[in-house]
């Protein structure tokens, strides 16, 4: 089966230091990975995703993440933060073969600091 | 173009009352889900639909039921409202599933059972 851990819950950094948000999955397959974003009282939005083409996968508002298969890891980061950037962030798996369903992390709510 | 919209915002139930969240969706995607978020919990999926007149059940479809008679509309039915469905709702579609297309995500549906 598969599943996410999100290894900090809450991740807390100043305006314009870089960003490190921790992911770790396990997958029985070759999983599609994918980081969602969720600013107060809205919806979920897609911030990149990782389906076995390049390892680096680059994404809106300058986050990045790297799939590393020897350390089953997709770590999201970005190098300077901004206030806009304060939300809850989702890490994501599912089967690369079954499309239907998404798998979800607990989440890890970013705060940014003046 | 509007996405995905989702009736009601909030709504405050009493014990064994029953309602229907509306989702309906602009964007003619095949796939429609429901989930639900409850703190520190992240995402749990609570029913799926493939397609017009096909739906199955997700991790967590105990107290639901959903109907999908067009490619827009994806309502969740709560027959016996109890306090464990206390959480926030999300409805979400894909044009192909959500390992292969993004999904977008309603604002949510906040409700309270007391």
């Amino acid at each position: 089966a598969q599943s996410v851990t999100q290894l900090d819950s809450h991740v807390s950094v100043s305006e314009g230091t870089p960003v490190l948000l921790r992911c770790n999955y396990s997958s029985s397959y070759s999983p599609s990975l994918f980081w969602y974003v969720q600013h107060p009282n809205k919806g979920l939005q897609l911030l990149l995703k990782y389906t076995s083409a390049a390892t680096l996968v680059k994404g809106i508002n300058g986050f990045e993440a790297e799939f590393k298969k020897s350390e089953t890891s997709f770590h999201l980061t970005k190098p300077s933060a901004h206030m806009s950037d304060a939300a809850e962030y989702f890490c994501v798996v599912t089967r690369s073969y079954n499309t239907d369903k998404l798998i979800f992390g607990t989440g890890t709510r970013l705060q940014v600091f003046p | 173009n509007a996405g995905v919209t989702q009736t009601p915002k909030f709504r405050i139930l009493k014990i064994g009352q029953s309602m229907t969240l509306q989702c309906t969706q602009d964007m003619n995607h095949n796939y429609m889900y429901w989930y639900r978020q409850d703190p520190g919990m992240g995402l749990k999926l609570i029913y799926y639909s493939v397609g017009a007149g096909i739906t199955d059940k997700g991790e967590v479809p105990n107290g639901y039921n959903v109907s999908r008679s067009t490619t827009e509309d994806f309502p969740l039915r709560l027959e016996l409202a109890a306090p464990s469905q206390t959480s926030v709702y999300f409805c979400a579609s894909s044009e192909l599933g959500q390992g292969s297309s993004e999904a977008f995500f309603g604002q949510g549906t906040r409700l309270t059972v007391v």
